[in-house]
Parts: C-alpha cells; structure tokens; sequence
C-alpha cells in the first residue's frame, strides 16, 4: 500500500521556468506534509513543509500548495535554476514526531 | 551547521554475516531514525528511537534488525544475518525540530551507508 506517491519519475524544465512537482497521498490521517531534496551519495535535505491546516506555503523561490479534499501536494519552484536538479521527495507524516512516509522521488533537471 | 555523521559509507559483506551500521546523530536531538533506500526505490521507514528505546518501528524492522544508542552519542543499526535483499542505502536522521510555519517535524539525514550484500 504505497501511501504517498510521486507519479512522475522524473521531469525537466529549462531555467528561469517554473518546476511543478506532484504529490498524492491515500492516508487522511497525515497532517504534516515536506519536501526533501537529494543529491548523489548525500541524504535527503529539508526544503519546505506544510501542515493540513494550510494550503500554501511559501519560501523564497518554493512554494508548497495542499489541496486535502484531493490529497494532492505540489512543490513550485520559480524561477528554476540548475543548481535545483536533484531528486525531490515528498513526505507525510501523522504526528509532528512520527515516522515521515516518503514517495518514490522526482528527479528534476533544470537545464542551462 | 551540525551534521549527521555515518560510517561506513560503503561496506560490502557476504550474505548470512552480520554488518553493524554507525551514527553520530546531532548531539542536543532526541529523537533517531533509520531509513533505507533500495536503488531506484522510495526512502523507507526502519524504526524510530527515543529515551533509549524503539518508539515505532516498519514490518522491514524484524528480528534480524536491532538499534542501540550503547554510549549517549552513536546510535547503530545491526544485521544478525544479511539476505541479498538487504542490499541499500541506509540513512540515519535525527530530529533536527518543528517548522514554526507547519509544526512538520524536519529531519537531518546523515550521506548515507550503502550496504552491498553479495
């Protein structure tokens, strides 16, 4: 039962475009919501996150949207630039302590 | 910045032998995790580790797996026996704290130790 889910594996944009990424979870029960960012042989690094209590989150270039009658997130970073390629993976978790579920990642490329 | 530190980041061992994974987790952090990685997969949830004790832990987290944190500063993650499928990168994280914008508890991850299961 795969709760949360990244159904594009990857995605490329050129720079000083908009990225969207997207997120579905199945769990109603998640209440806090992230988005991490990996590079090659480095572990996941926090970027934003959102509570259920809100549907926008925003953070310079990042913005992270939350429709929870869709259990849909999505991660917008304008303007994209090289340096944001990596993997993003969006998590959920319950309890602001509890385990975090994380979707299988996107893999963005912003190109020069 | 305060880091995550893991050792080692790769070790490669025969399938049955037991493999002992190190974290040096933040120091003023209370809370631990172990997540892996299959290559191409999601980051999974192992087991979550507070006051000295395992607080959740996944159905992957059976009896060949244990965690320790023996002297207040590493925190281990041990394979009695390692099957192929054992084969992934393992992160720890800690608890680095709550967004004051979403109250999200954020984790700090270590660069990961791959384990090679031949």
């Amino acid at each position: 039962d795969q709760q949360v889910k990244q159904n594009s594996p990857s995605l490329s944009v050129q720079e000083g475009r908009i990225s969207i990424l997207n997120c579905d979870y199945t769990n109603s029960m998640f209440d806090y919501f992230l988005w991490y960012k990996k590079y090659p042989a480095e572990g996941p690094t926090f970027l934003i996150s959102i509570s259920s209590i809100k549907d926008k989150n925003e953070d310079g270039r990042f913005t992270v949207f939350l429709n929870k009658s869709a259990k849909h997130l999505s991660l917008h970073i304008v303007p994209s630039q090289p340096g944001d390629s990596a993997v993003y993976f969006c998590a959920a978790s319950a309890t602001n302590a509890g385990k975090s579920t994380f979707g299988d990642g996107t893999t963005l490329t912003v190109k020069p | 910045e305060p880091e995550v530190t893991q050792t080692p980041s790769h070790q490669v061992t025969q399938m049955g032998q037991e493999v002992i994974l190190r974290c040096v987790p933040i120091s003023n952090h209370l809370y631990f995790y172990w997540y892996r990685q299959i290559l191409g997969q999601k980051v999974e949830f192992l087991v979550s580790f507070y006051n000295n004790e395992i607080s959740e832990k996944s159905e992957i987290f059976d009896d060949q797996f244990s965690v320790e944190r023996p002297d207040g500063s590493n925190f281990t993650l041990k394979i009695r026996s390692t099957k192929l499928e054992d084969s992934a990168m393992y992160f720890c994280a800690s608890l680095s704290g709550f967004r004051a914008d979403s109250g999200a508890n954020v984790l700090t991850f270590g660069a990961g130790s791959r384990l090679t299961v031949l």
